[in-house]
């Protein structure tokens, strides 16, 4: 079946410093990809999407690239700060049998100190 | 102001007894999802609606009913028939279950089983 991987972490960083959060997928077709933060206490938040390979998602400092041939979406910002400090998700949306299924990695959880 | 509503933020149950969450959207979103967020483990499809009076198992229901009588409400029910009910519940919806539309999530609701 689909599969998404990532590491769980924590990854900690100080303010200022590069991310990137590694995303691979296994998937019989051609997903649409997405990632979500998740801040303490709420739900998951909508960050970026690509719906097909060499497109690139973009938003708020984080952007992630489909890369069908290395079947990856790794997160990244070139400059964190304190606040984005959360739980990310990778997720790939897959048709399956008429519903768009999707499934999620385990969340890496991200540390920024000052 | 458009969103997805769960209720309440925090719920408490006893052995044996049965609770329901509520989930409320006014996105007009023909698609509702319940999740299950355990630490370590992402997030893992309970149970799902595409349309009014109408929904299907996902790969958690055992121990868990849920209803869509009206297109803006999809209540959970965790039934003393769970075993573990403890953990973060999500509430999410779409506006179609095709292409690249995103899900949308609620704040989460977290019961507690004393």
């Amino acid at each position: 079946g689909d599969s998404v991987t990532q590491m769980e972490g924590p990854v900690t960083l100080s303010e200022e410093a590069f991310l990137t959060i590694n995303c691979t997928y296994t998937a019989t077709g051609y997903p649409s990809l997405f990632w979500y933060v998740q801040y303490p206490g709420e739900g998951l938040q909508l960050l970026l999407k690509a719906t097909k390979a060499d497109d690139k998602g973009s938003n708020k400092g984080f952007e992630a690239t489909y890369r069908k041939e290395t079947t990856s979406f790794h997160l990244e910002k070139g400059s964190v700060q304190v606040s984005d400090s959360a739980v990310y998700f990778c997720a790939l949306r897959m048709n399956s049998g008429g519903y768009q299924k999707v499934t999620f990695g385990i969340g890496t959880k991200l540390q920024v100190i000052p | 102001d458009g969103g997805i509503t769960q209720s309440p933020k925090y719920l408490f149950r006893k052995e044996g007894q049965n609770v329901t969450l509520s989930c409320e959207q006014n996105l007009n979103h023909d698609a509702m999802y319940w999740y299950r967020q355990d630490p370590g483990q992402g997030l893992r499809l309970i149970y799902y609606s595409q349309i009014v009076n109408d929904f299907q198992k996902g790969d958690i229901a055992e121990g868990y009913s849920v209803s869509r009588e009206k297109k803006e409400s999809f209540p959970l029910t965790v039934t003393s028939a769970q075993k573990n009910p403890t953990a973060f519940y999500l509430c999410a919806t779409s506006s179609g279950t095709s292409g690249s539309h995103e899900q949308l999530f609620g704040p989460g609701t977290r019961l507690t089983v004393l």
